[in-house]
């Protein structure tokens, strides 16, 4: 069955500073792959998502990922965090017959500090 | 435009009740999805339907769950015979297109509801 790890349950980074939030998923053929943010309150908005051709994915919000097949990855990166960035992403594979039935990780919460 | 909305936001419910969370999807969107999220965790899938037909409930925890969408736009997730491990965020999400098209759709979450049950 298709899994994902996110191995960071935390991270606190500086704004400004560069981020990497790191996702590892398993599942045989190619996969469907999603980045969402979850800010307090409010419901599950979709940053980003790989389906097939170019590994590097930009998202919204100069979020951009990247698929590594060899290492199983998918790790979410913005080069310079606002403060408004602080929320708990997920990443999320698409399983089932037609990968619509998303399998999400624990998610990572980030935290800015100024 | 409306986004998908969910009602009530907060559910507050003693052991043993029954339940019933609504989902009104963004109009003219086929899919329509629910999700459960415990504390600490991601959402995990509980069932979907393209239309009013139900494709997959494979991620009902047990019979006590149900869900229907009869006229194909507003759903109802109902649990019977509430229990204490029943407590969580239940989301709902649509997307345009119906299942054979997912590779090109988007799923468009609610804010959820909260069970919480006593």
């Amino acid at each position: 069955a298709q899994s994902v790890t996110q191995p960071d349950i935390h991270i606190t980074v500086s704004e400004g500073a560069s981020l990497e939030l790191r996702c590892n998923y398993s599942y045989g053929a190619t996969p469907y792959l999603f980045w969402y943010v979850q800010s307090p309150g409010q419901g599950l908005q979709l940053l980003l998502k790989y389906f097939s051709g170019d590994t590097l994915v930009q998202g919204i919000k100069g979020f951009e990922a990247e698929f590594k097949r060899s290492q199983s990855s998918f790790n979410l990166r913005k080069p310079s965090v606002h403060w408004s960035d602080a929320a708990e992403y997920f990443c999320a594979v698409g399983a089932g017959e037609y990968g619509n039935k998303l399998v999400f990780g624990a998610g990572t919460i980030l935290r800015v500090k100024s | 435009g409306a986004g998908v909305s969910q009602s009530p936001r907060y559910k507050v419910t003693k052991r043993g009740q029954d339940v019933a969370l609504r989902c009104d999807p963004i109009s003219g969107h086929v899919s329509l999805y629910w999700y459960r999220q415990a504390l600490g965790q991601g959402p995990e899938f509980l069932t979907y339907f393209n239309y009013e037909a139900q494709q997959d409930k494979s991620g009902l925890p047990n019979d006590r769950f149900s869900a229907e969408r009869p006229e194909g736009s507003i759903s109802t997730l109902t649990i019977q015979r509430t229990e204490q491990r029943d407590s969580a965020m239940y989301r709902c999400a649509s997307s345009l297109n119906p299942d054979y098209l997912a590779s090109t759709d988007t799923q468009y979450f609610g804010p959820g509801t909260r069970l919480t049950v006593l």
